[in-house]
C-alpha cells in the first residue's frame, strides 16, 4: 500500500486477555517505531526496530509488553494479559532510515484504538 | 489529499535565533484540535503544544508557541530563542471532531527535521 497500514483499526478485549497489533510499514522502510497515546496525554514512545532488530526496548511498559518484526517489514506488538490502563491508541511509524537522519521523512499509521473492558 | 503538511523536510538555523516551523492542516469539520511534537534522536515523541479550534488565543509554552491562521488553515510552531537541543525532528498533529481527549484519530504530518548550528 501507498501508506503505513495498520490492523485492527479498533480492538475492544476484556481484562486478562491477550492482544495482538499489526503494523505494516512503507515497503522498504527499515525504520520502524511503535508509540501509544492514552487519553489527554501525549505520544509514548514504546520499542523501535531497525531492519529486524530492535536496538532500543527501553519504552515497553512492562514485560507484558513485546514486539518482533519479521523480514524487516510486518511488526507485531503483543499485551498479554491486558489491564484497563492499557487502552489507549497505538500508533507505528516508518522511515527509510532512522529518525535522526537529515531530512528522513516520518510516515505514520493512523493507530489501532484500543480498549480494555 | 492530505490532512497536515508540513513542507519543509528540513531546516538549519542558526542558534539563538528564532524558527517557525510551517504547518498547513485540510479539514471540514468545525472541531479540531492541532498538537505539535518534538522527536529527538532517542525516538521518543515529546508533546510540546495544543491549539483548539475555537481557542480565540495562539497558543504558548515558553519558548514554543503556535501561529494559528484559522481561515489559512495554518498553525505554524514558533521556537524563540532556538537552543541547540531543539534539533530534533518536529511533528505536526491533527484530531477532528470533539473526542475531549488525545486518544481519537489523529493525523500527522510528515515532519521537519530541525538542526540548530552553534
Amino acid at each position: 500500500g501507498a501508506g503505513v497500514s495498520q490492523s485492527p483499526s479498533n480492538k475492544v478485549t476484556e481484562k486478562g486477555k491477550d492482544v495482538e497489533l499489526r503494523c505494516d510499514p512503507i515497503s522498504g522502510h527499515t525504520a520502524l517505531y511503535w508509540y501509544r497515546q492514552s487519553l489527554g496525554q501525549g505520544l509514548e514512545f514504546l520499542i523501535y526496530f531497525q531492519g529486524n532488530s530492535a536496538p532500543d526496548k527501553s519504552g515497553l511498559p512492562s514485560d507484558r509488553f513485546s514486539a518482533e518484526r519479521t523480514g524487516g517489514s510486518v511488526s507485531t506488538l503483543t499485551i498479554q494479559r491486558t489491564q484497563q490502563e492499557d487502552s489507549a491508541v497505538y500508533l507505528c511509524a516508518s522511515s527509510l532510515a532512522p529518525f535522526f537522519r537529515v531530512n528522513t521523512e516520518a510516515f505514520f499509521g493512523q493507530g489501532t484504538r484500543l480498549t480494555v473492558v | 489529499a492530505q490532512k497536515i503538511t508540513q513542507t519543509q523536510p528540513g531546516m538549519f538555523v542558526q542558534e539563538k535565533e528564532a524558527v517557525t516551523l510551517d504547518c498547513t492542516y485540510d479539514t471540514s469539520d468545525p472541531s479540531y484540535g492541532l498538537f505539535w511534537y518534538k522527536q529527538p534522536s532517542s525516538g521518543e515523541m515529546i508533546f510540546l503544544i495544543y491549539q483548539g479550534s475555537y481557542d480565540q488565543q495562539n497558543a504558548t509554552e515558553g519558548r514554543y508557541s503556535l501561529n494559528f491562521q484559522k481561515a489559512r488553515k495554518s498553525a505554524n510552531l514558533v521556537i524563540s530563542a532556538s537552543q541547540l537541543g531543539d534539533s530534533a525532528m518536529y511533528f505536526c498533529a491533527m484530531r477532528e471532531g470533539d473526542s475531549g481527549g488525545g486518544a481519537d484519530g489523529l493525523t500527522f504530518g510528515k515532519g521537519t527535521h530541525l538542526i540548530i548550528q552553534p
